[in-house]
């Protein structure tokens, strides 16, 4: 399978723990976008890598979240001090064009 | 801010029967109109998309319609099947400016196709 993989696919987490999430994109995709998804809602969009450089955070990402993407390959999102309103589902999206998008299964996040 | 009003929330289709979902978007300057499909415990899908100076893209099943003035845009999905059932979401996307064309999304409408 040559689509976008992500690791875990579910983390439960005790509030106050950190955890990091792992995205490998499609091969030779350049653009690589993080969402969050709550229940209910549609994906929100989180930050943007071009290549190993990240150029645009949302203001969903608080402090506690920091993301890389050394080497311009695979993605981490890692959120410290996890809270509540943390839990979620965490989407990686990689492109190699302007528009278009492709998404992984996802992380399912629950924090306890 | 809501930037893509999407409805309706739920909807219930008899096989064989035209499913119809709708948007609408605030900002002008969205340029891109994807509609993807998600099934329970996966990521979205890409489903069909279009550009603000086409009316209408048709794939198999699936039609866009967009009326630029209305700043609406709708997904038809015609000869509706059980295996249909999953939530649609429109969404929209700007280039920020920074080098991100990222997606804005409706709040998604859960299709059921009933036998």
């Amino acid at each position: 399978d040559t689509g976008v993989s992500q690791d875990p696919r579910h983390k439960i987490t005790k509030r106050g723990q950190n955890v990091t999430f792992r995205c490998d994109p499609i091969s030779e995709h350049n653009r690589l976008y993080w969402y969050r998804q709550t229940l209910g809602q549609g994906p929100e969009f989180l930050t943007y890598f071009q290549n190993e450089a990240q150029l645009e955070k949302s203001r969903l990402l608080s402090d506690r979240f920091s993301a890389e993407r050394p080497k311009g390959s695979f993605s981490t999102l890692e959120i410290q001090r996890t809270e509540q309103g943390d839990s979620a589902m965490y989407l990686c999206a990689s492109s190699d064009r302007e528009n278009v998008q492709f998404f992984g299964p996802g992380t399912r996040l629950t924090v306890l | 801010q809501q930037q893509v009003k999407q409805s309706p929330q739920s909807l219930i289709v008899q096989k064989g029967g035209i499913s119809i979902i709708n948007c609408a978007y605030e900002n002008t300057a969205f340029d891109y109109f994807p509609w993807y499909q998600q099934f329970p415990g996966k990521g979205p899908a890409l489903l069909i998309a279009i550009r603000p100076d086409v009316s209408e893209k048709k794939e198999g099943r699936f039609t866009i319609s967009f009326n630029k003035s209305a700043k609406q845009f709708s997904l038809h999905i015609m000869d509706s099947q059980p295996g249909d059932s999953a939530t649609y979401f429109c969404a929209a996307t700007l280039y920020s400016g920074a080098g991100s064309y990222q997606l804005t999304f409706g709040k998604g409408t859960k299709l059921s196709v009933i036998p």
